[in-house]
């Protein structure tokens, strides 16, 4: 079946810019994570939604930062007001229920640069 | 103290060597354990999970866990130049944590 998907798959944009990365899980897949990989490093936690349960936010680096889930499925990362250090890649995992035990699955991953 | 800590390597083996990757972590609480590989440019994927102590062998794969050192390895028997890509070491108590990883290169 078909893995996560994740749009656009490169991003280019000027400093101060808005950016807004999408992500498709696995249908059926109920819970949602979001992580950054900058280059070298390994995968950073942003945000993580559970079904209809308020997200844990706890990762977000700052508030020009936020996600939204709509329907339970596709999710938007949205980045205000860019900074060169946004640039990484964004990865969007998904599993079947939730964060403690079950496996992540992951997108391609959408690669930010701002200039 | 990171959270979870690995060696960056690169860790360099000849093929049909045996690669190991540790991988140590300071929330004891911890009680799902994952290693996830990673090529060049491409996103993670899963090769191994544990959760109790002691070995999980799958194929070439053998994950060991140690929760009283708050350790956790993955050995590669007979290593292949296409298992060359970086090993991340995840861990989950109450999130999920990932070490930066290691680098591991099979020279044929």
């Amino acid at each position: 079946g078909a893995g996560v998907s994740q749009s656009p798959s490169n991003k280019v944009t000027e400093k101060g810019k808005d950016v807004e990365l999408r992500c498709d899980p696995i249908s059926g897949h109920t819970a949602l994570y979001w992580y950054r990989q900058s280059l070298g490093q390994g995968l950073e936690f942003l945000i993580y939604f559970q079904g209809n349960s308020a997200p844990d936010k706890s990762g977000l680096p700052s508030d020009r930062f936020s996600a939204e889930r709509t329907g339970g499925s596709v999710s938007t990362l949205t980045i205000q007001r860019t900074q060169q250090e946004d640039s990484a890649v964004y990865l969007c995992a998904s599993s079947l229920a939730g964060f403690r035990s079950d496996t992540q699955y992951f997108g391609p991953g959408t690669r930010l640069t701002v200039l | 103290q990171k959270e979870v800590e690995q060696n960056s390597g690169p860790l360099s083996v000849p093929e049909g060597a045996i690669a190991s990757l540790n991988c140590t972590y300071s929330d004891r609480g911890s009680q799902s354990f994952f290693w996830y590989r990673q090529y060049s440019g491409k996103s993670p994927e899963l090769i191994m999970s544990i959760y109790s102590n002691g070995d999980k062998e799958d194929g070439r794969f053998t994950a060991q866990l140690n929760k009283a050192s708050q350790y956790v390895s993955l050995l590669i028997r007979d290593s292949q130049p296409s298992d060359s890509a970086t090993y991340l070491c995840a861990v989950n108590a109450n999130d999920m944590r990932f070490g930066a990883g290691t680098r591991l290169t099979v020279k044929p």
